[in-house]
C-alpha cells in the first residue's frame, strides 16, 4: 500500500494544454517534494513545499501544499513537449528520515 | 560539481549470485540513502547510511546490506539474488539536516536477475 497515491496514472495531452497532477495521503507530511524522472535516469528534484497552504511557481509550473499537509498538486500551464517524464510526488513524515514516494504520473505532451 | 554518481550503470545476474552497487555523493553532502525502484513504481526506500552508520532502513530483508566509507561514498550489497530483486537501484545524497527535503538522485543502476 502507497503511503502517497497520485492521480492520474497516466496524462496524454496536446502542446499548449493545461495539465494537474493530484498527490493525496491520509498522513500529515512535514515537507513534500515533486520530482521528474525520464527513462533510464534518476528522479530530478523540481521542489520542496514545507508549509501548508504554501504555493510554489517555477516558471510554467505551479505547486501546492495542501493546508493540512497532507496532500499537494502540480499544475503545467501550455504544457510543451520537453515536460513528458514521470512526474513523482515524495513526502517526509515527521521524525521519518526516508522518502515515501507515490507510484507517478506518466505525463505525454504530443506536438 | 559532480553530481551524485552511481556505478555500474547497467548489471546482469544469475539467480543465487551476490552483487555490489557504488555511489559517491553529490560534494559536500555527508549521508547516503538507497531506493529500489520496480518497472512502473515509485522509488522504495531500502536504508540511509551518516557518520557510517546505518540510520534507518526500509521494509527490506537481511539480504540488502550496505556500507558507508569514512569519505561518505556508499555500497549497497545484494546476496542470494531473486528474480524479483530485478529493479533500478537509486543513490540518493543529501545533507544530514536536509535528508528529507533536498535528495539529489544519481541516475540509477538498472540489475537484471536471470
Amino acid at each position: 500500500t502507497q503511503l502517497l497515491e497520485q492521480s492520474p496514472q497516466f496524462l496524454s495531452i496536446q502542446e499548449g494544454e493545461n495539465l494537474t497532477v493530484y498527490c493525496n495521503s491520509s498522513s500529515v507530511f512535514s515537507s513534500l517534494q515533486w520530482y521528474r524522472q525520464e527513462p533510464g535516469e534518476g528522479p530530478v528534484l523540481l521542489v520542496t513545499v514545507v508549509t501548508g497552504g504554501e504555493v510554489k511557481k517555477l516558471k510554467r509550473l505551479t505547486f501546492q501544499f495542501g493546508d493540512a499537509r497532507k496532500d499537494s498538486s502540480l499544475h503545467i500551464t501550455a504544457a510543451q513537449p520537453g515536460d513528458t517524464g514521470l512526474y513523482l510526488c515524495a513526502g517526509a513524515t515527521p521524525n521519518d528520515y526516508k522518502l515515501s514516494f507515490g507510484a507517478g504520473t506518466t505525463v505525454t505532451v504530443r506536438a | 560539481d559532480a553530481g551524485v554518481t552511481q556505478s555500474p550503470t547497467h548489471l546482469i545476474k544469475t539467480r543465487g549470485q551476490q552483487v555490489t552497487l557504488r555511489c559517491s555523493p553529490k560534494s559536500g553532502h555527508d549521508t547516503v540513502s538507497w531506493y529500489q525502484q520496480a518497472l512502473g513504481q515509485g522509488p522504495q526506500f531500502i536504508f540511509q547510511y551518516y557518520e557510517e552508520e546505518e540510520r534507518q532502513r526500509g521494509n527490506f530483508p537481511d539480504r540488502f546490506s550496505g556500507h558507508q566509507f569514512p569519505n561518505y561514498s556508499s555500497e549497497l550489497n545484494v546476496n542470494a539474488l531473486l528474480l524479483g530483486d530485478s529493479a533500478l537501484y537509486l543513490c540518493a545524497s543529501s545533507l544530514v539536516y536536509r535528508a528529507n527535503t533536498e535528495a539529489f538522485f544519481g541516475q540509477g543502476t538498472r540489475l537484471t536477475v536471470v
